[in-house]
């Protein structure tokens, strides 16, 4: 049980363009998920969270309008790179948590890789 | 606010040896404790977590952990590793208000044979 998805895993675009990630929580109901950043040999950075049905809270930093994140169902969060560059070339891994659940179960990640 | 170190950014170790990998946190409310392992290009696995009771909790793959409050710590053991525990090792702490999680920075588990 408690297992998390994500698509596309790994994915090459041209600078400007927009990327979409998914986030899927396949045997349970995430009632929050939360997106993070790592970069290489390093921790995990959180970027935001976010409940089913309500706008993600962004952490400091983190600009909102850059990193669009949609959690329309229970089971699904979004997060949209807008308008790509080199240096949002990273590693973004997704968890998701039941409601009143303490643990975090994480996705596989995406590589993601601006040309 | 709460905070995680992990002093030891890599762990050398031949494989069927013992080890321990080291966390401390900081926090001035209750909170709970987590493990968790990432094998290269892969997203985080739970390996154990403290949420109240006994102190020695016990995980997958033959690994331990034991909560100390006094000494705010919380190490990883396992009394014989495996060349496939080779990984990145991350503590994390949430408080019991189920906010978020804080990582450590990690810590780099290297068995060799």
């Amino acid at each position: 049980g408690a297992v998390v998805s994500q698509h596309p895993s790994r994915v090459i675009c041209k600078s400007g363009t927009s990327v979409k990630i998914e986030c899927r929580s396949l045997d349970f109901q995430a009632t929050t998920m939360f997106w993070y950043r790592q970069f290489p040999k390093q921790s995990l950075m959180l970027m935001a969270t976010s409940n089913e049905g309500s706008k993600a809270t962004y952490e400091q930093g983190v600009e909102k309008d850059k990193f669009l994140i949609n959690h329309a169902s229970l089971t699904l969060s979004t997060l949209t790179v807008t308008s790509a560059h080199p240096e949002d070339s990273s590693f973004y891994i997704c968890s998701a948590r039941e409601a009143l659940q303490e643990t975090q179960y994480f996705g596989p990640g995406t590589r993601l890789l601006v040309l | 606010a709460q905070s995680v170190t992990q002093l030891d950014s890599q762990v050398p170790v031949f494989e069927e040896a013992p080890v321990e990998l080291r966390c401390n946190y900081s926090s001035s409310v209750s909170v709970y404790l987590f493990w968790y392992v990432q094998y290269p290009n892969q997203g985080l696995q739970l390996l154990l977590k403290y949420l109240s009771g006994s102190t020695l909790v016990k995980g997958i793959n033959g690994f331990e952990a034991e909560f100390n409050k006094s000494q705010t710590s919380f190490h990883l053991r396992k009394p014989s590793v495996h060349i496939s525990d080779t990984a990145e090792y991350f503590c994390a702490v949430m408080n019991t208000g189920f906010q978020k999680l804080v990582f450590g920075t990690g810590t780099r588990l290297l068995v060799s044979p």
